[in-house]
């Protein structure tokens, strides 16, 4: 089977701009998450999908990121404006009916 | 926030020998889960043990689970250069969601 897909795979921005992550799951799977991992540390959620409904945006900082799940199947995250501290791997992961997470290589940003 | 800590948080060792490590966690889990990551990649599950297992093998892996100590090991035996990654663990919480923990980095010397 097709991995989760993620693009771009590298994003290099300057503070206060805006920028956008794409997210293919893998087919069939509802749940969605997104995780922003940073240097040295494990993987932090942010976001999780069940279709195209919010199951948990707990930790997500909504004054400046935003994702969407339309239709159920792809995603985007969007950070807007982009910040410093928000360089990092912002990692895409699927999962069947609660089975083990499948995870996209990530997009890898840097802000400056 | 992390739920799991792992334990130590780096190893090295030579090609041959086993390797532990160690996750704690804090509250009631459904299932506890341990993923690799190699640099520059998404993460791979390993293996998955449920609330209710004690102990499971994949492989050259050995999950352990202590749910009354909220304690879990993951031991890979006769390492491989191509097991230098990351490790972590990951708590399904009980109405909650996937929690990882900062991670273990193994480095196999061959």
């Amino acid at each position: 089977e097709a991995g989760v897909a993620q693009s771009p795979r590298y994003k290099i921005i300057e503070k206060r701009q805006s920028v956008a992550f794409w997210c293919n799951p893998i087919s069939g799977h509802a749940t969605l998450y997104w995780y922003q991992q940073i240097l040295g540390q494990g993987p932090k959620l942010l976001i999780q999908f069940q279709n195209n409904g919010v199951v948990d945006d707990s930790q997500l900082p909504k004054d400046r990121f935003s994702a969407e799940r339309l239709k159920g199947v792809d995603s985007t995250l969007k950070i807007q404006p982009a910040k410093l501290e928000d360089s990092a791997v912002y990692l895409c992961a699927s999962s069947y009916q609660g089975g083990p997470l499948h995870f996209g290589n990530g997009t890898r940003l840097t802000v400056t | 926030s992390q739920q799991g800590e792992e334990d130590p948080q780096a190893l090295s060792i030579q090609e041959g020998e086993n390797a532990t490590m160690n996750c704690s966690y804090k509250t009631s889990i459904n299932n506890l889960q341990w993923y690799r990551q190699n640099s520059g990649r998404g993460l791979v599950h390993l293996i998955l043990i449920r609330s209710n297992e004690r102990e499971k093998h994949s492989g050259r892996l050995r999950v352990t689970l202590d749910t009354s100590k909220k304690s879990s090991s993951l031991l890979i035996t006769a390492s491989r250069a191509a097991d230098t990654a990351s490790y972590f663990c990951a708590t399904d919480e009980i109405d909650n969601d996937m929690r990882f923990g900062a991670g273990t980095r193994l480095t196999v010397k061959p």
